[in-house]
């Protein structure tokens, strides 16, 4: 069973504030998949990465695949309120996907 | 273009009692997931669909849990005689394409079931 550890599991910060969040397993995934979860709603794809080492910036969120394809990295620059929410990890595995545990995010004003 | 719509929304159920969560996917999508949400965890596999077949099924807790996709379309997450621990929120998903790609799966908000 291929599992993925999220660190941190909470995190409190103020506005305007950086922040990474970590997603680690020993093993392989062929892609890595970030989500973000808000209250009452299901996961909403934000971003995937494929490659070792690749990187992708979606506004002032920078993600990465690690080298070895077995941890990635969200960074928030900049986070403000409405960064707030559940951010979640997860990898395809015989066609199902595999959550981490979540990071849980709130951005104070 | 409507997303993946569940219903109900939120469910109380007294110990015992059955419950059937309904899903209805993006029109078109072959392949359909359940997921199970625990309070403050990430969701984890339950099973899935490619059109009406059941592919994989390993994810269910126990025989109590039981999915149908009859006509390929809307699907039916049944618990019989549901317990407290059953308490989760429930996922359903659908993507475009077969499973075995990088096809992403659209997610509906969930049905929050509580059982007392």
């Amino acid at each position: 069973t291929q599992l993925l550890e999220q660190s941190p599991q909470f995190l409190s910060i103020q506005e305007g504030e950086n922040l990474t969040v970590y997603c680690n397993s020993s093993s392989v995934f062929s892609s890595l998949q970030w989500y973000r979860q808000e209250p009452g709603e299901g996961p909403v794809l934000l971003v995937t990465v494929v490659t070792g080492g690749e990187v992708k910036k979606l506004k002032r969120l920078t993600f990465q695949f690690g080298d070895a394809r077995k941890d990635s990295s969200l960074h928030i620059t900049a986070a403000q309120p409405g960064d707030t929410g559940l951010y979640l990890c997860a990898g395809p595995s015989l066609g199902m996907l595999t959550f981490g545990g979540g990071t849980r995010l709130m951005v104070k004003p | 273009g409507a997303g993946v719509s569940q219903s109900p929304r939120y469910k109380v159920a007294k110990r015992g009692q059955d419950v059937a969560l309904r899903c209805d996917p993006i029109s078109g999508h072959v392949s359909l997931f359940w997921y199970q949400q625990a309070l403050g965890q990430g969701p984890e596999f339950l099973t899935y669909f490619q059109n009406e077949a059941q592919l994989d099924k390993s994810g269910l807790p126990s025989d109590r849990f039981f999915a149908e996709r009859p006509e390929g379309s809307v699907s039916t997450l049944k618990i019989q005689r549901t317990q407290q621990e059953d308490s989760a929120v429930y996922l359903c998903a659908s993507s475009e394409a077969r499973v075995g790609g990088r096809e992403t799966q659209y997610f509906g908000p969930g049905t929050r079931l509580l059982v007392l």
